[in-house]
């Protein structure tokens, strides 16, 4: 099974700033099967990115996702007050399963 | 509008069953590959199994392997989840979500998603 581990944990910065968080497989993933999602508190994911740098229907091109093989990142070019919340990157893998990273939590400074 | 509703969930012993499910709408849902996916309070999002969109190809995370059910009924737009022999990790928000199928075939991200149901298991 592919693991994924996103960085940082938790990620501090304000409004206007830029942030780019990052997802590592422990073994390579297909680009075309991650995907990235945001949860707000109390709500159900939300679709981001998909193929790692396709925008979602309504998603705003602040949005950005990048990367191939093991390493790939989500970018918020300039951050607004909705996008503070938990980031996951999701694969998946030639093993019949869907995995999620443990997420990162992106918090106003 | 594109919807799926979840429901079933509630509190049950170890070792007891529930059977959860999802009313989908809005799509037609015989097209689409169907996941569940759960998350446990206060930790992340863990996939519990998917179906295809015939029913024919199923497969399940190794945690609920042997003991959790999905089926689907497309002539009543529905998604199911047979959960027997639960343990206390079972404790979770369960979602339905909707794979992101072009002309029958899957491509692994989930692009609607229900509002969940909760499962907590507790003797």
């Amino acid at each position: 099974e592919i693991v994924l581990t996103q960085s940082p944990g938790t990620l501090s910065l304000s409004p206007g700033e830029r942030a780019t968080l990052s997802c590592r497989a422990s073994q390579s993933v297909s680009s075309s099967y991650l995907a990235w999602y945001q949860q707000k508190p109390g709500q159900a994911p939300r679709l981001l990115i998909y193929g790692a740098s396709s925008r979602a229907t309504g998603i705003p091109d602040r949005f950005s996702g990048s990367g191939s093989g093991t390493d790939f990142t989500l970018t918020i070019s300039r951050l607004e007050p909705e996008d503070f919340a938990v980031y996951y990157c999701q694969q998946y893998g030639s093993s019949r399963s869907i995995t999620f990273g443990q997420g990162t939590r992106l918090e106003i400074k | 509008q594109v919807q799926l509703v979840e429901s079933g969930g509630g509190l049950v012993k170890p070792g007891g069953s529930l059977r959860l499910s999802c009313a989908a709408s809005g799509f037609t849902f015989s097209d689409y590959y169907m996941s569940w996916i759960r998350q446990a309070p206060g930790k992340g999002l863990e996939w519990v199994s998917y179906i295809s969109s015939s029913g024919s190809t199923i497969y399940y995370a190794d945690s609920v392997k042997g003991r959790f059910t999905i089926s689907r009924d497309n002539a009543k737009n529905s998604l199911y989840l047979q959960m027997n022999s639960l343990r206390a990790e079972d404790t979770a928000v369960y979602y339905c979500a909707r794979d992101s199928t072009i002309f029958g075939v899957a491509l692994y991200y989930m692009d609607v998603w229900g509002k969940g149901t909760t499962v907590t298991v507790s003797s």
